[in-house]
């Protein structure tokens, strides 16, 4: 099946830094997906991005589906983007997802 | 809509007791995700179903695991018997499914499982 992996595993910022997350899969994919897993366990979807750039806020993405990765951008990070980062992939058009192990982002004050 | 809904929130039992997880999609998505997540391997898809017919079970780790949906809003993953190393968190997923861009997951909010 698909590979999927992320760097880098941990991050720590200070409140207001940028900060980029990277996603490397091993196939060709029709759904790439972002999530953040808050501290209470939440997973929240953040960007559904088998190609192209996304914007939503102070995030944003970008797949380059030719060259197998994405990107997640997170701009002037706050304390509440802390948690973990999973990209997610599939080859299907199904969402029968492969998690990357996923970036754990620290932001303090 | 108040999102996919997973009971129980937690559960402690004990070694050979039977564990049922319990899930209800969000209304009008067509295909159920069952997905565990530990420490050590992360989150690995279990089951998925899609108008409740189970399409791919490859993720279910041995006959002790067992997942049914008998109608579109319900779902149930069971566990008999549960075994310490079934300890992690099950989330339970929903999405639109068919055309691309309408597959985005929605996750439950997990049922944290502990077996002593």
């Amino acid at each position: 099946g698909i590979q999927v992996e992320q760097s880098p595993p941990d991050l720590i910022l200070q409140e207001g830094a940028n900060s980029t997350l990277r996603c490397n899969f091993s196939d060709s994919v029709n759904n790439l997906q972002w999530f953040h897993q808050n501290p209470w366990g939440q997973l929240i979807n953040l960007f559904y991005i088998p190609s192209g750039t996304k914007q939503n806020g102070r995030l944003s993405a970008t797949t380059v589906a030719t060259e197998r990765y994405s990107l997640l951008y997170i701009s002037s990070s706050q304390t509440t983007d802390s948690g973990v980062y999973f990209c997610a992939a599939d080859t299907g058009t199904a969402s029968k997802l492969t998690f990357g192990t996923g970036t754990r982002l620290q932001v303090t004050l | 809509d108040a999102g996919v809904i997973q009971s129980p929130r937690h559960e402690v039992t004990e070694m050979g007791q039977e564990v049922t997880l319990r899930c209800k999609p969000i209304s009008g998505h067509d295909y159920l995700f069952w997905y565990r997540q530990t420490m050590m391997r992360g989150l690995e898809l279990l089951i998925y179903f899609n108008n409740n017919v189970p399409i791919d079970d490859s993720g279910m780790p041995e006959d002790r695991f067992s997942a049914k949906m008998p109608n579109a809003s319900f779902s149930t993953l069971k566990i008999q018997p549960s075994e310490p190393r079934d300890s992690a968190v099950y989330f339970c997923a929903s999405s639109l499914g068919g055309a691309l861009g309408a597959n985005v997951l929605t996750f439950g909010a997990g049922s944290r499982l502990t077996v002593l």
